[in-house]
């Protein structure tokens, strides 16, 4: 398994305000997941991509998946104090593998 | 729907003791169930695969004499910190998936995870 680069590794903005946080993974995939970690809680996901897919919505969620640059990104839009939060991408890599392995992530702060 | 439960939530051991911590799949059957480990402010660090009725697959560098790993049924994998010592303390979480066997377009369901101090 692979495990997906989160940048940046952290970002602090206004309430309102747009959060874009990008995903990058070396081999191929059958799909990518995005997770959020709220502090000291376990993880909660977000949104499935799956390879062939470039675009994908949930609520306030963009997630956008470009398999020639082995990259994605989650845009979360009119963001809240609430949205503050670790995230993190899992690539799910192709060959057959529930097994996830993560980054680092992106800690998100949001500034009421 | 898709609910883990993890118990306890937070131990407080003596080191050189014994901690088992439970991972149950409420409302879904989990044949494989994964465990991580994660230090302050950092990754999760994938620890170990759970299949239901065989041995767990280990991480390369995790020990399997002490990290003890039991899946004795669809809904419960069990990990046992044996002999735990003060850097065994961490924060342990379970996941499982709702979809089992060739289904690999499904999201992982996270416990709540478990603080664990060793003193």
């Amino acid at each position: 398994s692979q495990q997906g680069e989160e940048d940046p590794q952290a970002l602090s903005i206004q309430e309102g305000e747009n959060a874009t946080m990008n995903c990058s993974y070396k081999t191929s995939i059958n799909n990518l997941q995005w997770y959020r970690q709220n502090s000291g809680r376990g993880l909660v996901h977000l949104i499935l991509i799956r390879s062939n897919e470039r675009e994908k919505h949930s609520g306030r969620l963009r997630v956008t998946l470009d398999t020639s640059k082995k990259s994605s990104s989650l845009l979360i839009t009119a963001s809240r104090a609430a949205d503050t939060a670790s995230y993190f991408c899992a690539p799910g890599p192709q060959g057959g593998s529930e097994k996830l392995v993560f980054g680092k992530g992106t800690k998100l702060t949001v500034n009421p | 729907g898709a609910v883990v439960s993890q118990h306890p939530s937070w131990v407080i051991c003596k080191s050189g003791t014994s901690v088992k911590i439970e991972c149950r799949s409420l409302d879904f059957q989990a044949t494989t169930m994964f465990w991580y480990r994660q230090f302050p402010k950092q990754s999760l660090m994938l620890m170990a695969t759970s299949n239901e009725g065989s041995k767990a697959t280990y991480e390369q560098g995790v020990e399997k004499d002490k990290f003890l790993i039991n899946h004795a049924s669809l809904t419960l994998s069990t990990l046992t910190v044996t002999s735990a010592h003060p850097e065994d303390s961490s924060f342990y979480i379970c996941s499982a998936s709702s979809f089992g066997g060739s289904s690999y377009n499904s999201p992982l369901h996270f416990g709540n995870g478990t603080r664990l101090t060793v003193t």
